[in-house]
C-alpha cells in the first residue's frame, strides 16, 4: 500500500524557469494538501485540494503559484518564473476525507526545490 | 485562530534517559493536536493524534503525549530515548473548528540523543 508519493525528489531550476511538482495520494484518498517548508521553519499551509476543486487556497502567494488535482493524474504544484526565494522543501499530504481528528493527513518525502 | 507553541527549538538528551518535548496551543474551540516527527530529508510521520476520547494519548514508537486543557498544554514524552529518535519534531493542530484541512504547526523541535 503505497504512501503519497511525491516526485522529483530534487529540483534545480534557474531564476525565471518554471517548477513542477508532482504529488501521487495515497489508495483512495482525493484531498490533498500543500505546504511549504523554509529552513529552520516549520511547515506552512498553502493549498488545499480535493478532486478538480480548489478548497483553501488562503497560503498561496497571489502571483506565479498554482495548483490543480484533475480527475485523472497526480496534483501538481506549479511555480512559474521562480524566484531564489522560492527554495524550499514542499511537501504534499493526503486524507481519505477532509482532515478531522479522525482523519490525520498522510505526508510524502517532500521535493527539495532550490533555485539557482 | 488556533496556532501551538513548540517552548523549545532544540533538546538533547542521553541514551535511555526521558524525553520531554513541550508544546502549548491557542484554540478558541476544543483542538485537535497532532504530533509529527520528521527525519532529516523525509517527510512527516504522525506519532499521535488526541480525538479528546483520552487525555492520555499512547502514540507509536513509545511516545505518548497528555493533553491539559487547565494548561493549554500537549507535551510530548517517552520514558527511555533511543538513538534512532533523533529527529524533528512538530506540534500540529487543526485550523478553525471543522474539518477545514488546514494544520498549524509549530516551529519545530530539534532531539538531539546522545550516545
Amino acid at each position: 500500500n503505497a504512501g503519497v508519493m511525491q516526485n522529483p525528489r530534487h529540483l534545480v531550476r534557474r531564476r525565471g524557469q518554471e517548477a513542477r511538482l508532482r504529488c501521487s495520494p495515497m489508495k483512495g484518498h482525493s484531498h490533498v494538501y500543500w505546504y511549504r517548508q523554509l529552513p529552520e521553519e516549520g511547515l506552512k499551509f498553502m493549498v488545499y485540494l480535493q478532486k478538480e476543486n480548489i478548497i483553501d487556497e488562503s497560503g498561496m502567494p497571489k502571483e506565479r503559484f498554482s495548483a490543480e488535482f484533475p480527475k485523472e493524474g497526480p496534483s501538481i504544484l506549479r511555480i512559474q518564473q521562480v524566484v531564489r526565494g522560492d527554495s524550499a522543501a514542499y511537501f504534499c499530504a493526503s486524507s481519505i476525507s477532509p482532515t478531522g481528528s479522525n482523519q490525520p493527513q498522510h505526508f510524502g518525502d517532500g521535493t527539495r526545490l532550490s533555485i539557482l | 485562530a488556533q496556532s501551538v507553541t513548540q517552548l523549545d527549538s532544540h533538546v538533547s538528551v542521553s541514551e535511555g534517559t526521558p524525553v520531554l518535548l513541550r508544546c502549548n496551543y491557542s484554540s478558541s474551540y476544543s483542538p485537535s493536536l497532532f504530533w509529527y516527527v520528521q527525519h532529516p530529508n523525509k517527510g512527516l510521520q504522525l506519532l499521535l493524534k488526541y480525538t479528546s476520547a483520552a487525555t492520555l494519548v499512547k502514540g507509536i514508537n513509545g511516545f505518548e503525549a497528555e493533553f491539559k486543557k487547565s494548561e493549554t498544554s500537549f507535551h510530548l514524552t517517552k520514558p527511555s530515548a533511543h538513538m534512532s529518535d533523533a529527529a524533528e519534531y512538530f506540534c500540529v493542530v487543526i485550523h478553525g473548528s471543522g474539518n477545514t484541512g488546514k494544520l498549524i504547526f509549530g516551529q519545530g523541535t530539534t532531539l538531539q540523543v546522545k550516545p
